[in-house]
């Protein structure tokens, strides 16, 4: 199965909150998982990625968890900001980078 | 400065009228590919190449076309657009041939609507 299944569709967090975002995949052969950030008006540019042989990986306020027996990953956005408002993307890459639906995300200040 | 460009950003036409949408980057990569972007769908891949002439089917192929004679240019080419093709397009492009990297940086989309 090439899909990945990305939730909740849209999220609202008070400022200083933290967002997390889930996804699923099926297929194991999938070896490189990136998320996206797209602001309104631009194209969507990675933000963070991370490989199936570790657990987490931080990058200042944004960590992935990675659950390889539960074929899951997700985004957490520690301290979120009204800067942090945009739309969020996983994906997952085998021979091609299948894309999960998007999550909207609001930081309310 | 690094980018990938598309033209032209915004266009309105009709159904049946062909148009091409431009796309070229700047910093040699192999890789290159389409996407459309709808509500609720994410980002659905059109076409992608894996580097000069060599081109082939994403997702959401039908009713697209593209070329790649040169390594920096991928255009795509609606031939007979209808409304269903309206949506915000995006085009993309990667260093690694082979297979798609996973970095892949994103030109600043044309939104087009096919009345």
């Amino acid at each position: 199965q090439q899909q990945v299944k990305q939730s909740p569709q849209s999220l609202i967090v008070q400022k200083g909150g933290i967002s997390i975002i889930n996804c699923a995949y099926e297929n194991t052969a999938f070896d490189y998982f990136p998320w996206y950030q797209q602001f309104p008006g631009k194209g969507p540019a990675l933000l963070i990625a991370i490989r199936p042989d570790v657990s987490e990986k931080k990058e200042g306020r944004f960590t992935i968890s990675f659950n390889k027996s539960a074929k899951q990953f997700s985004l957490h956005i520690m301290d979120s900001q009204p800067g942090d408002s945009a739309t969020y993307f996983c994906a997952a890459l085998n021979y091609q980078l299948i894309w999960g639906a998007g999550t909207k995300l609001i930081i309310k200040p | 400065e690094a980018q990938v460009t598309q033209n032209p950003r915004y266009l309105i036409t009709v159904t049946g009228k062909k148009l091409t949408v431009t796309c070229s980057q700047n910093m040699n990569h192999e890789y290159m590919s389409w996407y459309r972007q709808d509500p609720g769908l994410g980002l659905r891949q059109i076409y992608y190449s894996m580097n000069v002439e060599v081109t082939d089917k994403g997702d959401v192929p039908e009713g697209y076309k593209v070329s790649r004679k040169e390594k920096r240019n991928f255009p795509l080419i609606l031939e007979s657009p209808s409304p269903n093709q309206t949506s915000l397009y995006f085009c993309a492009s990667s260093i690694t041939s082979g297979r798609a990297d996973g970095a892949q940086y994103f030109g600043p989309g044309t939104r087009l609507t096919v009345l």
